[in-house]
């Protein structure tokens, strides 16, 4: 258990609203990522975390925003959700024992109408 | 262009055929192959991490080797709770760290 909590688990919106999922860690890690998961694909890069208010893309970021204000929480804003944009999303963050390995949050399964 | 591809993308086994995965990668830079298990309604849980050729881990009726151009994960004696989705990602060398992913294998153990 890597200690990642996600939040809100279950989300159903609807078209042109904002969305805010948060991922909280208990344990100081340094690197956080958010990944997206949908049939055909394999879970896909959206936006990571290498510290307090640094922030960089990954492979699918657009129309999606995140902020690290704290160590423990790395925050994903869909500021005008899509119905593309319904996916099942994982928080991930980066330790392990050679601080190589990924470990995953239970995910948040956004549908947007 | 990296990419990893996984086959099958569904394998049906009865209890006890053993059998492998595959994980076949194009990177640029490896700087590890991570093997992940993943239960429906759940997130990746870690299983393994190869870095180089010829390394092989190991873990109850898993074991997951390595060559140049892909890696295998051996299922030994499969149980129905070995029943899951598989995935296999790799990191490049590249500032970010971020993992690509396959597709996935969906494991089936009849009893």
């Amino acid at each position: 258990d890597a200690g990642i909590t996600q939040s809100p688990r279950h989300k159903v919106t609807e078209t042109g609203t904002p969305v805010t999922l948060r991922c909280h860690q208990t344990e100081n890690h340094r690197y956080m990522y958010w990944y997206r998961q949908d049939p055909g694909h394999g879970l896909r890069l959206i936006h990571y975390s290498y510290g307090v208010k640094d922030t960089d893309k990954g492979e699918v970021s657009d129309g999606y925003s995140v902020s690290r204000s704290k160590t423990e929480d790395f925050l994903l804003t869909l500021e005008s959700a899509t119905s593309s944009q319904t996916s099942v999303y994982f928080c991930a963050i980066k330790g392990g024992d050679t601080y190589n390995e990924q470990f995953f949050g239970p995910g948040t399964r956004l549908t947007v109408l | 262009e990296d990419q990893v591809t996984q086959s099958p993308e569904a394998l049906r086994l009865q209890e006890g055929e053993s059998s492998s995965l595959n994980c076949s990668y194009t990177v640029s830079g490896l700087r590890g192959l991570f093997w992940y298990r993943q239960d429906p309604g759940k997130g990746p849980e870690f299983l393994f991490t190869l870095y180089s050729a010829g390394e092989e881990k190991e873990k109850e009726r898993l074991k997951a080797t390595l060559t140049k151009k892909e890696s295998f994960l051996h299922i030994t004696a499969p149980k129905p709770e070995d029943s899951a989705t598989y995935l296999c990602a790799v990191r490049r060398n590249q500032a970010g760290t971020a993992l690509i992913f396959g597709k996935g294998t969906t494991l089936s153990v009849s009893s």
